[in-house]
């Protein structure tokens, strides 16, 4: 069971480059959504989706794009990074339409920018 | 204010002690309540499901006081592999955002 994939787990980047971190899920979730973690902060929610074909803002969404063609992929694009985004990114998926439904997590992608 | 708050820690915990702590919650339509387990450098997994009459799973104990909007969770028998940072979430409807608390931090020791 692959669960939910990120990748990669780890990544350093320069100040204004940009990159795309993936997340893939075979578990044919309709809900998926990204956080950054940061010390002290728990999880912040970037951006999420409700299904294919659309997205959200959440919390912190400023830098940061996303888009959803297909169930399975949710990347998250950093278009300029900054040093502020340096932070742990985890993605989850789940099902929406059961109340109690349990969010199932990546295993996280380190980013530093540098 | 933040919307799910938590304390902090550490709680420090001799080993075979029971230990306890809340989340408060801001928004009172918030209607599913979870408590999630997060080793050092991990993704945050599942720990239970909070009911609205509390409920148990082995040594662990989730309460939810909805006219004090908070949860808790207790933990009895500590063990070293209980050591973690306990985070709170909160969802309003289903379908809708999780928003986490920032974490509590438990070191149980011998």
């Amino acid at each position: 069971n692959a669960g939910v994939t990120q990748t990669p787990k780890f990544q350093v980047l320069k100040t204004g480059q940009s990159m795309t971190l993936q997340c893939a899920q075979d578990m044919n979730h309709e809900y998926m959504s990204w956080y950054r973690q940061d010390p002290g902060m728990g999880l912040r929610l970037i951006h999420y989706s409700v299904g294919a074909g659309i997205t959200d803002q959440g919390e912190v969404p400023n830098g940061y794009n996303v888009s959803r063609s297909t169930t399975e992929d949710f990347p998250l694009r950093l278009l300029s990074a900054a040093p502020s985004q340096t932070s742990v990114y985890f993605c989850a998926s789940s099902t929406p339409t059961v109340k109690d439904t349990e969010a199932f997590f990546g295993q996280g992608t380190r980013l530093t920018v540098v | 204010r933040k919307e799910v708050e938590q304390d902090p820690g550490p709680f420090n915990v001799p080993e075979g002690a029971t230990v306890a702590f809340n989340c408060t919650y801001s928004n009172s339509a918030s209607q599913s309540f979870f408590w999630y387990r997060q080793d050092c450098r991990k993704e945050p997994k599942l720990l239970m499901s909070v009911y609205s009459s509390g409920n148990e799973d082995g040594r662990f104990t989730a309460q939810l006081n909805r006219a004090s909007q908070y949860i808790s969770l207790l933990i009895r028998d500590s063990k070293l592999s209980d050591s973690a940072t306990y985070l709170c979430a909160v969802r309003k409807a289903a379908g809708n955002k999780l928003t986490f608390g920032g974490g509590t931090r438990v070191l149980v020791k011998p």
